[in-house]
């Protein structure tokens, strides 16, 4: 079974420090795609970054990087020079090739960014 | 830009009533979800659908059912409303279904039984 894991239910940062989301993923496809999503307070989810399994470069999408570690089966979200604005809830998913087009989610992470 | 809109963003609803939740995409997606999310879980999804008239039942499709007569279209049914059926409901869009395929989401619906 497919299963995605963020065990931090909550975080803090200061403003203009760097942050790490954890997320740790389980699959048994051989191709797979994982996701990061922002939740704000409006509910709308916002799309940020995306890892191919078979990449061999860590994503980036200006602040946002991935570190992905294959072997240890983890994709963390790195936000670089927190902003007051990226307060917020955060979702992993992962995506894989024999999931019909569905995601499989985390249980989010709250990130709160002091000023 | 993609564009997922769903028809009400708070809804307060009785138990016992059948309750419509909407959602428009248009950007001729063939994949529609309908997910809900709730504190702690994540999003967990319902059901989808892969093409008009298509669907398929997700992780939790117990106590709904879903309708996709048109492409850009995709409606989400509680036959019978209950109050653990109180949650915000996702509705989002995917152009394929391959593993790279982003899935773009609608503003959520805010869904209370009383």
């Amino acid at each position: 079974a497919q299963k995605i894991t963020q065990t931090q239910p909550g975080m803090f940062v200061q403003e203009k420090e760097a942050v790490t989301l954890d997320c740790t993923y389980d699959t048994s496809d051989p191709s797979y795609g994982l996701f990061w999503y922002k939740q704000p307070s409006s509910g709308e989810m916002i799309f940020l970054i995306y890892q191919g399994s078979y990449d061999q470069q860590n994503a980036t999408e200006g602040r946002y990087s991935l570190n992905f570690q294959k072997a240890r089966k983890s994709a963390n979200l790195v936000i670089s020079a927190s902003q007051l604005g990226d307060s917020a809830m955060y979702f992993c998913a992962m995506r894989g090739s024999s999931n019909t087009g569905k995601l499989i989610f985390g249980q989010g992470t709250t990130l709160q960014v002091k000023p | 830009d993609v564009k997922v809109t769903q028809s009400s963003r708070y809804l307060v609803k009785r138990t016992g009533e059948k309750v419509f939740l909407e959602c428009v995409q248009d950007m001729d997606h063939e994949n529609m979800f309908w997910y809900r999310q709730d504190p702690g879980l994540g999003l967990r999804l319902i059901y989808f659908s892969y093409d008009v008239k298509m669907k398929e039942k997700g992780d939790i499709p117990e106590g709904y059912s879903v309708s996709r007569e048109k492409k850009e279209r995709f409606s989400l049914i509680l036959e019978s409303a209950s109050t653990n059926q109180t949650s915000m409901y996702l509705c989002a869009s995917s152009f394929g279904t391959a593993s790279y395929n982003e899935q773009f989401f609608g503003p959520g619906t805010r869904l209370t039984v009383l």
